[in-house]
């Protein structure tokens, strides 16, 4: 079946205009994140979307980042105002609702921002 | 000092050498502990999965658990070229159901 697909695949903006990074998860499953892998970094949770509970908003960097999730399935992460430090591959992943001791989080292919 | 730490190498082996991975973290609260693997341009995909303490095996690949010293593994038996990709071990307290905590990865090359 179809995995996490995420678009677009690549995105340069010019510091100072917004982005929205688009992921379509796996259908049916519940649990939507996002995560962040800078150059040399490991990946940095920023968002989790969990069915109909309020998100956990706890790895968002700043103000400046913002998600939504629209009818429990697609998701837009959006980042007003760029700066060159939000170069960085934005991954998206999702996973089942829990049936066993761990729910593996099926990965998309990331989007490539860079922020001239 | 970072909740996981992971030496992001290069690392080099020929094929066929035993490749050993690992992960040192500070947060007891862990109890389930993961490796992934990622390819150039890819997402990265579960390789291995353990709960607590203990070793589990996986065909080539073995991973293991000594929360007593925060300290995780990944060995990898008779490697091959297709095993080059970046290794990444991830921590949670809750089975994966919620954010997970991620290594910086270590990037392997199994040389033919």
């Amino acid at each position: 079946g179809a995995g996490v697909s995420q678009s677009p695949s690549n995105k340069v903006t010019e510091k100072g205009k917004d982005v929205e990074l688009r992921c379509d998860p796996i259908s049916g499953h519940t649990a939507l994140y996002w995560y962040r892998q800078s150059l040399g970094q490991g990946l940095e949770f920023l968002i989790y979307f969990q069915g109909n509970s309020a998100p956990d908003k706890s790895g968002l960097p700043s103000d400046r980042f913002s998600a939504e999730r629209t009818g429990g399935s697609v998701s837009t992460l959006t980042i007003q105002r760029t700066q060159q430090e939000d170069s960085a591959v934005y991954l998206c992943a999702s996973s089942r609702h829990r049936a066993g001791p761990v729910y593996e989080q099926y990965f998309g292919p990331g989007t490539r921002l860079t922020v001239t | 000092q970072k909740e996981v730490e992971q030496d992001p190498g290069p690392l080099s082996v020929p094929e066929g050498a035993i490749v050993s991975l690992n992960c040192t973290y500070s947060n007891s609260a862990f109890q389930y502990f993961m490796w992934y693997r990622q390819y150039s341009r890819k997402g990265p995909e579960l390789l291995m999965y353990t709960y607590s303490s203990g070793n589990k095996e996986d065909g080539r690949f073995t991973a293991q658990v000594d929360k007593s010293s925060k300290y995780i593994s990944l060995f990898i038996r008779d490697s091959q070229p297709s095993d080059s990709a970046t290794y990444l071990c991830a921590m949670s307290s809750q089975g994966g159901s919620e954010k997970l905590v991620f290594g910086k990865g270590t990037k392997l090359t199994v040389n033919p």
